[in-house]
């Protein structure tokens, strides 16, 4: 059974760091590529970062841009997202997410995510 | 980059019945690169469609989705008391990757 579980969101004031883990097991985690999804409360879901599944090609969105690096280490089957300079705005619940392994893909499956609250 | 937009908000309805959720585009979605997750609080997002109208491994029957270009549907054929949670349609071809607001299912 494919299963992913998020881990490392806390409360931190605006201005710090968090990482974030994502530990894939169920499968075999370094043949697929990987993203980061966040929800703030009352939002729509939103894209963060992608990943493939070497770890050669990350992208980001423009709202984390320079601020957050996705990153991830095969041989322990998990995805990090380092987060810097963190703002209000950022703060949600931040899911990580497995793409089919089909060219242009959707995400299969999903962790139940961590929370994330910057605030002063 | 390309909003998604849902209808209904909300749709209540009682177990049998048959649910369409709308979703449309604010520019056509390349190759119909658009999905639909089930979400439930506390829970990992479960992927429904793919690719507008593939069913995902695992999914039941009862649900289908349809459309093109920037009209889309997601139906529930016969409601189940386990289908209620939030929807949400997603858009995978036109980058950045876009989701819509959500329809919320209840059960009557």
């Amino acid at each position: 059974e494919v299963q992913l579980l998020e881990s490392g969101g806390g409360w931190v004031q605006p201005g710090g760091s968090l990482r974030l883990s994502c530990v894939g097991s169920g499968y075999t985690f370094g043949s697929y590529a990987m993203s980061w999804v966040r929800q703030a409360p009352g939002k729509r879901p939103e894209w963060v970062s992608s990943i493939n599944a070497i770890g050669s090609n990350t992208y980001h969105a423009d709202p984390v841009k320079g601020r957050y690096s996705i990153s991830r280490d095969n041989s322990k089957s998990t995805m990090y997202l380092q987060m810097d300079s963190l703002r209000p705005e950022d703060t949600a619940v931040y899911y990580c997410a497995r793409f089919m392994a089909i060219t242009i893909a959707p995400s299969d499956y999903w962790g139940p995510g961590t929370l994330v609250t910057v605030s002063s | 980059e390309t909003v998604l937009t849902q209808s209904p908000g909300t749709l209540s309805l009682s177990p049998g019945e048959r649910a369409a959720l709308s979703c449309w585009a604010s520019q056509s979605v390349d190759s119909n690169f658009l999905a639909w997750y089930q979400h439930k609080p506390g829970q990992a997002p479960r992927l429904l469609i793919y690719g507008a109208s593939t069913r995902a491994t695992g999914i039941p029957d009862r649900f289908s989705g349809s459309g093109s270009g920037t009209d889309f549907t997601l139906t529930i054929s016969r409601l189940e008391p386990e289908d209620l949670g939030m929807y949400y349609c997603q858009q995978y071809g036109n980058p950045p990757r876009t989701f819509g607001q959500g329809t919320k299912v209840e059960i009557k």
